[in-house]
């Protein structure tokens, strides 16, 4: 199974743009699962989907998000992206970046997530 | 409000067996055999427990075991011990526009 790693800024001012990468490794973006998502989990509260990409560039948001949110794949780089514009605190959160299986099917493979603050 | 619901807590004694239900729609846990469960430490990311209803990824002890019927989803743990305190979430593909919904989570007291 592969590895996935997030990165990126930790701290962010409101109103900025999140960007988060997850990088792919012991395997190839484009074959070691058919969605790359990202998921979100506020302090204390439960996970929420933000949104998947499939290798074509297919993307599909969480509609509550939908308008700020772009998920993008870079298979060259076998890595993947999140923006998230004009966050605020409500955007403050563990990240993680989870690789699935077509339906979701299967063992899906987890980052171990990286948060992000959005604090004036 | 998650478009799964979970009771927020259950306890059971070292020992007992205890069951978590999720309930969703036929949009959801209904329509597809999809449905996973994760276990999650403070701090800590969410750990696969169950995926596909009822199968266990390698290494996950076969006192956890789930089914599904109807739009209800269910864990059990048999055989509580002290390391099952945790928090528990369940997890299922909702169709290829909505991906995937998960529950709100519940919190297992070992007593």
């Amino acid at each position: 199974q592969v590895q996935l790693q997030e990165s990126g800024p930790g701290l962010l001012r409101p109103s900025q743009t999140l960007s988060l990468t997850c990088t792919v490794s012991g395997g190839s973006i484009s074959s070691s699962a058919h969605y790359w998502s990202w998921i979100r989990q506020p302090a204390g509260k439960g996970l929420e989907w933000v949104g998947r990409v499939d290798t074509t560039g297919d993307s599909n948001y969480n509609p509550s998000l939908k308008s700020r949110v772009t998920i993008s794949v870079d298979t060259s780089q076998n890595h993947y992206s999140l923006e998230v514009t004009s966050v605020t605190a409500a955007d403050t959160a563990v990240y993680y970046c989870v690789g699935w299986g077509l339906s979701a099917a299967g063992i899906p493979s987890w980052g171990q997530g990286t948060l992000v603050v959005v604090s004036s | 409000q998650s478009a799964l619901t979970q009771p927020r807590s259950v306890s059971g004694s070292p020992g007992q067996s205890v069951t978590i239900s999720c309930t969703g729609t036929r949009g959801n846990v209904g329509g597809y055999n999809y449905v996973s469960w994760y276990q999650q430490y403070p701090g800590k990311a969410p750990k696969l427990i169950i995926y596909d209803v009822s199968q266990r990824p390698s290494g996950v002890p076969d006192r956890f075991s789930g089914s599904k019927s109807g739009n209800t989803a269910s864990l059990t743990i048999s055989g509580l011990q002290p390391e099952d305190e945790s928090d528990y979430y369940c997890c299922s593909y909702a169709g290829s526009y909505t991906f995937v919904v998960f529950g709100g989570g519940t919190k297992l007291t070992v007593l």
